[in-house]
């Protein structure tokens, strides 16, 4: 069982709300990823750190931002909800390894299915 | 443009049966390719992983083959039992930038009915 945590599993906020999700993993990981699936599609990477202090944007557009203050902890806050923010928010991490070649395992957290209505 | 398909897009089978799922990806310069499980309202679990030296992994009833010329994965289930029923997606990583980029298929939905 992987030790990485999500929270909250499900949320249901209306339109203009500021909200946070939650992602924390105990394995030491440097690496964390948060990705967005919606139903029967592929994950789209939307943010990544690579360690304390460091955070990008991935591929898919997002309105949401994102910190790394501690290794263990990697938060995404939307400033304000909207309908279209509706979707599967994942979270995960690995151990990383050296540039460009990391055949370490991925660990996924359970996921936060967000509904903005 | 990288990009990885997998066929079929669904899948019934009857419990005790065998199957094979297939991958297919452009992901250029390749690093390892993995294969996840994802049950519903799940995140996704490992189920293996390859780099480019391996032909071939088990894990249990799940056996994934990767042919690195032609750029082709399959991943066999042997033996199928109702909790195989989820989504298995296939996943590939990159060597041309720092992060090891992953690549996700839409994955196979499969099917177990008793």
């Amino acid at each position: 069982e992987a030790d990485i945590y999500q929270t909250p599993r499900y949320l249901v906020i209306g339109t203009g709300k500021k909200i946070t999700l939650e992602c924390s993993q105990t394995m030491g990981h440097d690496k964390m990823y948060w990705y967005q699936q919606d139903p029967g599609m592929e994950l789209h990477l939307i943010h990544y750190s690579y360690g304390v202090n460091s955070t990008e944007k991935g591929d898919l557009s997002s309105e949401s931002t994102v910190s790394r203050i501690r290794t263990e902890h990697f938060p995404l806050t939307l400033e304000s909800a909207r309908p279209s923010h509706t979707s599967q928010y994942l979270c995960a991490s690995s151990a990383g390894g050296n540039k460009g070649t990391d055949n370490t395992e991925a660990f996924f957290g359970q996921g936060t299915r967000l509904t903005v209505v | 443009k990288n990009q990885v398909e997998q066929s079929p897009q669904s899948l019934i089978i009857l419990e005790g049966k065998n199957c094979t799922l297939q991958c297919n990806y452009t992901v250029s310069p390749f690093s390892n390719l993995r294969w996840y499980k994802q049950d519903t309202g799940r995140g996704p679990v490992s189920l293996t992983i390859m780099t480019f030296s391996e032909n071939t992994k088990s894990n249990g009833r799940y056996t994934a083959t990767l042919d690195a010329d032609t750029k082709q994965s399959s991943l066999h289930i042997t033996a199928s039992q109702l909790s195989d029923s989820a989504s298995y997606i296939c996943v590939v990583s990159d060597r041309g930038s720092t992060l090891g980029r992953l690549y996700f298929g839409r994955g196979t939905q499969l099917t177990v009915w008793p």
